[in-house]
């Protein structure tokens, strides 16, 4: 299947800094990508949709100013934590869909931790 | 979206044939039935998808019943390493992946 690549894999912040996780498909092109939040013991949480060209759609109760997502290639899109608090500690995921079948790959995940 | 209900955890043993039921009363016309397998810190992976009757890959077989109200992933000979939470989705529209829900996953344990 297609690969998925997340940078960087883990993270330790201060509280209050801004924190940027890339979400790459290194194989395909992705003109979506969605980004998903997974507490411990959680299921994954869908944040945001992300079309390439275009503004994120943000689900409800995700701030936008907090989260913000850029998506300006088919290959990459960038997920940016502002601010960061001790709340936002979590394992943010990323999936890319094949613009062909529409099959999503996910890549494996960032680890975030906020002091 | 359709919700979907599993069984929170079960336990198998390795070589055992382990089958996960999922419940979604709500399924609709176009929806697909999609499974994915996650590891500890790592993202899920795809497993299988389905519309109706039955799909079976390398690793899976999907059993959809006609009034598609459920579904039940079939492992065949599990091993210490198939233990993993266990997703199941509905939805997808005409792709069959637009929008993923994700329901709360069973976690299933292999012992030796």
């Amino acid at each position: 299947g297609a690969v998925v690549s997340q940078h960087p894999s883990w993270v330790i912040c201060k509280s209050g800094t801004s924190v940027k996780i890339e979400c790459r498909s290194l194989d395909f092109q992705a003109t979506t990508m969605f980004w998903y939040r997974q507490f411990p013991k959680q299921s994954l949480m869908l944040m945001a949709t992300s079309n390439e060209g275009s503004k994120a759609t943000y689900e409800q109760g995700v701030e936008k100013d907090k989260f913000l997502i850029n998506h300006a290639s088919l290959t990459l899109s960038t997920l940016t934590v502002t601010s960061a608090h001790p709340e936002d500690s979590s394992f943010y995921i990323c999936s890319a869909q094949t613009s062909g079948t529409g099959e999503q790959f996910f890549g494996p995940g960032t680890r975030l931790t906020v002091l | 979206l359709a919700k979907t209900t599993q069984p929170i955890s079960m336990d198998s043993y390795e070589g055992q044939e382990v089958n996960i039921t999922c419940s979604h009363n709500n399924i609709a016309t176009n929806d697909y039935i999609t499974w994915y397998q996650q590891f500890p810190s790592q993202g899920p992976r795809f497993i299988i998808q389905g519309y109706k009757t039955k799909v079976t890959n390398e690793v899976a077989s999907l059993f959809i019943p006609a009034d598609r109200k459920s579904s039940t992933l079939s492992l065949p000979r599990v091993s210490l390493s198939d233990t993993a939470v266990y997703y199941c989705l509905v939805g997808g529209g005409s792709s069959g992946y637009s929008t993923l829900t994700f329901g709360k996953g069973t976690m299933l344990l292999v012992s030796p």
